[in-house]
């Protein structure tokens, strides 16, 4: 059974801080590792993942796989009151066709 | 623009009555998922389906069941709402293989059993 453990459960930080959140993941076969952001409403896409050490950079938030060591870790530099949200991470079955979440970690940016 | 949209989007509804969620998507996408979200365990898969007339279960299954007649919506029914199925649930669309991470979410619909 494909498994997707984040952590930490919830942060708070302050405004231009930066956090590192991090995804473990026990798939049959790895296709690739999906961040998603959740505000009040639906899950949106952020990053896929398919290769070890290669950065996916969107503006301030970057994501990178470890492949070997079974993780991805999701950095946001200068945070922002606007980076509030719950971050998911996700891994697709074997078939490619269905997504595996981990419970996701609560951020909170106070100004 | 294509999109995926959930109705209705907040509901409350007794113990015992049944209920529909319904979910409705335009971008032709062969997979539909429903979820609920609740806290402490992230999105859990309740059933899902890879094209019309296929549906299967998955991780929380019991108390729903969903019907697929066409490409485009994949209601949800609750037989006999009972209030551990007070929750956000969430649709999802996705392409066929390898285009899972495409998956389109819809808005929720945050259901409160009484």
């Amino acid at each position: 059974e494909d498994k997707v453990v984040q952590s930490p459960l919830s942060l708070v930080v302050h405004e231009g801080d930066t956090v590192t959140l991090n995804c473990s993941y026990e798939v049959t076969n790895f296709r690739s590792l999906l961040w998603y952001k959740q505000e009040k409403k639906a899950p949106t896409f952020l990053f896929m993942l398919t290769s070890s050490g290669i950065e996916k950079k969107s503006g301030r938030l970057s994501s990178i796989l470890d492949k070997k060591e079974l993780f991805s870790i999701l950095n946001i530099t200068a945070t922002q009151t606007g980076d509030s949200a719950v971050y998911l991470c996700a891994v697709p079955n074997n078939a490619g066709n269905m997504l595996t979440f981990g419970g996701g970690t609560r951020l909170m940016v106070k100004p | 623009d294509a999109e995926i949209t959930q109705s209705p989007r907040h509901k409350i509804t007794e113990t015992g009555r049944q209920v529909t969620l319904a979910c409705h998507q335009t971008w032709n996408h062969n997979n539909m998922f429903w979820y609920r979200q609740d806290l402490g365990h992230g999105l859990r898969l309740i059933h899902y389906s890879y094209g019309v007339q296929d549906t299967n279960k998955g991780e929380v299954s019991d108390g729903y069941s969903v019907s697929r007649s066409n490409t485009e919506d994949l209601p949800l029914t609750l037989e006999s709402a009972a209030s551990s199925q007070t929750s956000v649930y969430f649709c999802a669309s996705s392409e066929s293989i390898n285009g899972v991470g495409k998956a389109f979410f819809g808005q929720g619909t945050r259901l409160t059993v009484v």
